[in-house]
């Protein structure tokens, strides 16, 4: 497809499952950003990478967190040992690259649901 | 915690009217993007601005960014119930290609 895609839509795991989600750029976008977004709030920034290079991951709301991109293009944002407040919709954004012209594309974004 | 602080948080209109949503930072912006979100959906671009006193127009929705390049207005004329949704901003606010969001703008139009 044309957008970003993310998977799977919605998860519902278990307190203390380890999930894993998952981000599919539009091709040839340099950076990609993941943010979480909690029922009526704004997304909030947790990590971006420049190709596979993870250049800021300080939102990161612990080390339960975990972002890889090994090779540039697909992503996978992990959580370990789900907890209810990471209940959110984790939202992945590709760009062009480092050019201020160029602004993210969003994917729909994975709803997560930790009982 | 936002860095940007969107206003108000939440809009109720009549159809037809217009109306203003704000975005303010306490730091320079370094691109400035509005983007609108449905429910149970991805952001959707609308428009990016960079320079000082800059402004976009696209149909009915304008955008403007201050000459400090510290606040943003939306505005849109003639609202119709297409333009519900929740309207965010998103800036480079330390020059380092993290967009960073407000809490958003929950507008909702009336027929």
């Amino acid at each position: 497809g044309a957008g970003v895609s993310q998977s799977p839509r919605y998860k519902v795991a278990k307190r203390g499952q380890d999930v894993a989600l998952r981000c599919d750029p539009i091709s040839g976008h340099v950076s990609l950003f993941w943010y979480q977004q909690a029922l009526g709030q704004g997304p909030e920034f947790l990590t971006y990478f420049q190709n596979e290079a993870q250049l800021d991951k300080s939102g990161l709301p612990s080390d339960r967190f975990f972002a890889e991109r090994p090779e540039g293009s697909v992503s996978t944002l992990k959580i370990q040992r789900t907890q209810q407040e990471d209940s959110a919709v984790y939202l992945c954004a590709s760009s062009w690259g480092s050019g201020k012209s160029w602004w993210p594309f969003f994917g729909p974004g994975t709803r997560l649901t930790v009982l | 915690s936002q860095e940007l602080e969107q206003s108000p948080q939440s809009l109720i209109v009549q159809e037809g009217k217009n109306l203003t949503i704000n975005c303010t930072s306490s730091k320079t912006l370094y691109g400035l993007y509005w983007y609108k979100q449905k429910y149970g959906e991805g952001l959707i671009f609308l428009m990016m601005l960079q320079k000082g006193g800059e402004e976009k127009s696209h149909e009915k929705i304008t955008a403007k960014l201050d000459e400090k390049k510290q606040q943003s207005s939306l505005h849109i004329t003639a609202s119709q119930p297409s333009h519900a949704g929740i309207y965010l901003c998103g800036a480079d606010i330390w020059y380092n290609n993290d967009m960073r969001f407000g809490a958003g703008t929950r507008l909702t139009v009336k027929p």
